[in-house]
């Protein structure tokens, strides 16, 4: 069964440094797609970047980039330079099986908290 | 344009009694998506619909759950009756197609059953 684990429930980084967050996925449907989402502390759900399973290069949205090691099955996301209002759970979620428009699997989330 | 939009923003109500949520997609995403968070817990989908029709209802907890999605615009969430372990928070999301596009949430109902 398709699966995604986050297994840092909470992060700690200094203001402008950069942090990764981790997520692994299980799937042996050969096309898929990654998401990362942020919730901060005003509860709504905020799409970041997208990574897809035949994508050769690693996604970017800015200070976002996502570490995809297929062989691995990891999709960590990376923040650069993080800012205060990074602080929020970060959500790491995968879509499959492209014919049907399947619904997303989320993984249990991780809490960032950015220091100033 | 404008995002998914979810109302109530909040709703406390009894044990055994009913509440509707309401969920407007953004326009023109046929595809309509149900999600709780429970409190502590992971994000669970609920169901999904294409236009007016449920693709797939696997996530509704029970027949409690009622989705509606009439004239494929809208759609509703009823709970009847609502019991404790309802409480959480009840996420909407649409797409534009079935495939890989990035789901836009609304900014969810918080849901308490007391």
């Amino acid at each position: 069964a398709q699966k995604i684990t986050q297994t840092q429930p909470g992060m700690f980084v200094q203001e402008k440094e950069a942090v990764t967050l981790d997520c692994t996925y299980d799937t042996s449907d050969p096309s898929y797609g990654l998401f990362w989402y942020k919730q901060p502390s005003s509860g709504e759900m905020i799409f970041l970047i997208y990574q897809g399973s035949y994508d050769q290069q690693n996604a970017t949205e800015g200070r976002y980039s996502l570490n995809f090691q297929k062989a691995r099955k990891s999709a960590n996301l990376v923040i650069s330079a993080s800012q205060l209002g990074d602080s929020a759970m970060y959500f790491c979620a995968m879509r499959w099986d492209r014919e049907y428009g399947n619904k997303l699997v989320f993984g249990a989330g991780t809490i960032l908290r950015v220091k100033s | 344009e404008a995002g998914v939009t979810q109302f109530p923003s909040h709703s406390v109500i009894e044990k055994g009694q009913t509440v509707t949520l309401r969920c407007d997609p953004i326009s023109g995403h046929d595809n309509l998506y149900w999600y709780r968070r429970v409190m502590g817990k992971e994000i669970k989908f609920l169901l999904h619909f294409v236009k007016e029709s449920k693709q797939d209802e696997s996530g509704m907890p029970n027949n409690r759950f009622l989705a509606e999605r009439t004239g494929g615009t809208y759609s509703t969430l009823k709970v009847q009756p609502a019991e404790l372990e309802d409480s959480g928070v009840y996420f909407c999301a649409s797409s534009v197609d079935r495939g890989y596009s990035p789901l836009h949430f609304g900014n969810g109902t918080r849901l308490t059953v007391t």
